[in-house]
């Protein structure tokens, strides 16, 4: 089976421009979240996709992240504009159901962003 | 506040000498703990779920065991490919049903021949 896939695994960009990443799901996994991990703190949510639909994006920081999940399979979390503290690692999580019963959350690799 | 507090930071250890990692959380309401093992540029390898005070488990040389307000990971006799950052995470009970995971720092396990 495969694993949570992501892309790209490094990213660097300057500041002001966008970024997306992606990330693919294991297949059948209906739950969906993006993680983020800045530089000397905690992975720390971000938000929490069923399906298509947005369970919990409480996570945000601001509205220069947008988040999608069309059809409910991959998704994307853009940057626009893209700015200095934006830099971290960004890990997506997939799982059959929410609460992660038996085996957890499956993580994938993650993108290490920098914006320079 | 919900908070997990992970120590040590750092650790080393001699091969065979065993050793305990320490979680404590802060949580209004526990549905359940997760241990995580993290490679450099990998992403968190699901370990073990806890889910009530009391609860432990075990894989290979790996134990977890929690109480109401933390929980360890014991490593007995460990290896060099034991090496890894530890990472421990609370989930949250609650009717919204979300996923969300509150991390601790992490363990940085480092274990020499």
């Amino acid at each position: 089976e495969a694993g949570v896939t992501q892309f790209p695994s490094h990213s660097v960009i300057e500041k002001g421009q966008t970024v997306t990443l992606r990330c693919d799901p294991i297949s059948g996994h209906d739950n969906l979240y993006w993680y983020r991990r800045v530089m000397g703190k905690e992975i720390k949510f971000l938000l929490h996709f069923v399906k298509e639909s947005k369970q919990d994006e409480s996570g945000m920081p601001n509205n220069r992240f947008l988040a999608e999940r069309t059809g409910g399979t991959y998704s994307t979390l853009k940057v626009q504009p893209a700015e200095l503290e934006d830099s971290g690692v960004y890990f997506c999580a997939s799982s059959f159901n929410a609460v992660g019963q038996g085996y957890g959350y499956t993580f994938g690799s993650g993108t290490r962003l920098t914006v320079v | 506040e919900d908070q997990v507090t992970q120590s040590p930071e750092a650790l080393r250890l001699q091969e065979g000498e065993s050793s305990s990692l320490n979680c404590s959380y802060t949580v209004s309401g526990l549905r359940g703990l997760f241990w995580y093992r993290q490679d450099p540029g990998k992403g968190p390898e699901f370990l073990f779920t806890l889910y009530s005070a009391g609860e432990e488990k075990e894989k290979e040389r790996l134990k977890a065991t929690l109480t109401k307000k933390e929980s360890f990971l014991h490593i007995t006799a460990p290896k060099p490919e034991d090496s890894a950052t530890y990472l421990c995470a609370v989930q949250r009970d609650g009717s919204s049903n979300t996923g969300k995971l509150i991390f601790g720092q992490g363990t940085t396990l480092q274990v020499k021949p």
